[in-house]
């Protein structure tokens, strides 16, 4: 069993949709949560980083952090045509070396 | 305030070459990362370096790749010789100390023939 899970799509949306990306764990010790946008060919974009269980919202992206299920979303609102790309989560545990453990990333296409 | 840079951003070779990939971070950052990223997959942390010190090379294939911070700033990675399955996109990272948001650059693809 792979420590994170990731679907990896591809998921298509009409615009305007509520998109909703998900990605599970099994490494109770992961403390760090964070989600990432990769645009094709470019680098990873940090898009929200959150400690610990709870939501943390910034402008039309939400982070939810389920600790009790090892459970993590991503909500985008009023999903736009360049919105589309490889969502990819990643986690660390708040000790030691940091190191993040990312998913493969879940492609989104944004429909116009 | 400037990002992660890399170069160069894209490399062929043939394999059995050897090949180098530079990194600079962003300015103040003391940790940085090199992943590999190949095709349909995550990144995947080769080496972090805090400082000029190794913290974490537990996935370097020790026997071809290799990686310096000499100053502390700047970073090479080497491969050497290439095999195919080395082809990826190869990413560098950097976070203000370790625990923090780490910020990449936009790769280097590698495509070893």
């Amino acid at each position: 069993q792979k420590e994170v899970e990731q679907d990896p799509g591809p998921l298509s949306v009409p615009e305007g949709a509520i998109v909703s990306l998900n990605c599970t764990y099994s490494n109770s010790a992961f403390q760090y949560f964070m989600w990432y946008r990769q645009y094709s060919r470019k680098g990873p974009e940090l898009l929200m980083y959150t400690y610990s269980s709870g939501n943390k919202e910034d402008g039309r992206f939400t982070a939810q952090v389920d600790k009790s299920s090892k459970y993590i979303s991503l909500f985008i609102r009023d999903s736009q045509p360049s919105d589309s790309a490889t969502y990819l989560c990643a986690m660390s545990a708040a000790s030691g070396t940091y190191k993040y453990i990312f998913g493969t990333g879940t492609r989104l296409k944004v429909l116009a | 305030e400037a990002g992660v840079a890399q170069s160069p951003r894209y490399k062929i070779i043939e394999k059995r070459q050897s090949v180098a990939f530079w990194c600079n971070p962003i300015s103040g950052h003391a940790t940085l990362y090199w992943y590999q990223q190949i095709l349909g997959q995550g990144p995947k942390l080769l080496i972090q370096f805090q400082n000029n010190g190794v913290v974490d090379d537990s996935q370097l294939p020790k026997d071809r790749f290799s990686a310096e911070r000499l100053k502390g700033v700047d970073s090479t990675l080497k491969i050497q010789p290439a095999k195919l399955e080395d082809s990826a996109v190869y990413l560098c990272a950097s976070s203000l100390v370790e625990g923090n948001e780490q910020y990449f650059g936009p790769g280097t693809r590698l495509t070893v023939t």
